[in-house]
Parts: C-alpha cells; structure tokens; sequence
C-alpha cells in the first residue's frame, strides 16, 4: 500500500538470532500496529503504539520488541528467533479514533529455520 | 482467542451470484470492520459500521450490524472473479483503540 512500507518482503533467520522488521508510513497517523498471521489464527495482535514513544503489548507480546522514537517508524525486533514466530508480520497504522480504519503494509514473510 | 469468529470459513460462488459471509463478536464494540485480503497481501478496509448503525452500503457491498445478537454480515452483490479473496471482520473494541479480527471467510468466484 502506497505509504506504508514493511522492509523485508522475505526474511529466512535461523533460531536463536535477532532479527528486526521495519515498518515506516507516510501519513503521521498516530496509531501504529503489528499483527502476524498465521493458519488457523488469523491476525493476532504483537504490539501497538498511541505515538512516539508510547508502546504497548497486545495479545501475543512474548518474545517481541517494539520501539517508536519517531511517528513514521515502528520497527519489531525478535530478539532471539524462535521457529515459532515462523508467520507473516503486518504493520498497520491508523488516524486513531473509531472513525476510521487501519491501513496495511504488505507484509513480512519470516521464516525461523 | 479471537474476537471474531466468521462464518462460513470458505465459500465458492459463480460469477454474478451474491456472497453473504457472517461474523460474530464477543464484546462491546465501537465499530465494525470488513477488510479484504488477496493472496499473498495485505490487508485493505472495505466498511465500518458503527455500533449505532444496522445498515451500511458501499458500492456492491452491503453490511449490516446486529448488537443485540453481537453479529454482522457482509454481502457481495453481483460478484466478480477479482472478488476472490479472503474476507475478515474486525470489532473495535469499547475501551482502547484496537482491533480484533476473526479468522476470515475464503471466497472464490468462479467465472
């Protein structure tokens, strides 16, 4: 989607490292998100962000790392890869409020070998 | 566990024909959510319907949103090929500004 980008597309990591997915929009929407998806769990919620420099953990936290220095950026680090967190990563952001919904990135393919 | 839960989870129609997929929630809500996801992307906002509305059109699409039963239901009217997609609910919860989906309902038009 036009304005926000997730970088990697595709990450093949083994267990153990750290790796960190980026995420970086365009708008100054206030609320950003990570979501991953996996078969039979459909979206689950990581972590999310009011703004910078407020984060705060979601359904599936454990293992995770967010930080939001700056409203554009919200990068998630695993911080030691396991192969469980094998899924698909989703950043979104929002204008916040309930009048509006979220727009998605296109998604980080993660594979823990 | 999830919010949502969406029914049913897969659907294959003929092109032209409509697709009514259901979704149930758990808890109070200030809105609700259809997003579409074609295979290998994200995912892009379709509606919201807000807790106070029944009825919501868009184009060919059409949602409406029972509270008292914690239910919604999208239709797809006249659907094409390029309809193919999975489609997820989304209940935004009353307290914080977060969505939950549910699993999704897989569509497949045929031409």
């Amino acid at each position: 989607d036009a304005g926000i980008t997730q970088s990697p597309r595709y990450k093949i990591t083994e267990t153990g490292r750290q790796v960190t997915l980026m995420c970086h929009q365009t708008w100054s929407h206030s609320y950003m998100f990570w979501y991953r998806q996996d078969l039979g769990h459909g979206l689950r919620l990581i972590y999310y962000s009011a703004a910078a420099d407020i984060t705060d953990k979601g359904e599936v936290p454990d293992g995770y790392v967010v930080s939001r220095s700056k409203t554009e950026n919200f990068p998630l680090t695993l911080e030691s890869a396991t192969r469980s967190q094998t899924s698909v990563y989703f950043c979104a952001s929002s204008v916040g409020g309930t009048s509006y919904g979220y727009t998605f990135g296109s998604g980080t393919r993660l594979t823990v070998v | 566990s999830q919010q949502g839960e969406e029914d049913p989870q897969a659907l294959s129609i003929q092109e032209g024909e409509n697709a009514t997929m259901n979704c149930s929630y758990k808890t109070s809500i200030n809105n609700l959510q259809w997003y579409r996801q074609n295979s290998g992307r994200g995912l892009v906002h379709l509606i919201l319907i807000r807790s106070n509305e029944r009825e919501k059109h868009s184009g060919r699409l059409r949602v409406t949103l029972d509270t008292s039963k914690k239910s919604s239901s999208l239709l797809i009217t006249a659907s094409r090929a390029a309809d193919t997609a999975s489609y997820f609910c989304a209940s935004h919860g009353a307290a914080g500004n977060k969505l939950t989906f549910g699993g999704g309902t897989r569509v497949l038009v045929k031409p």
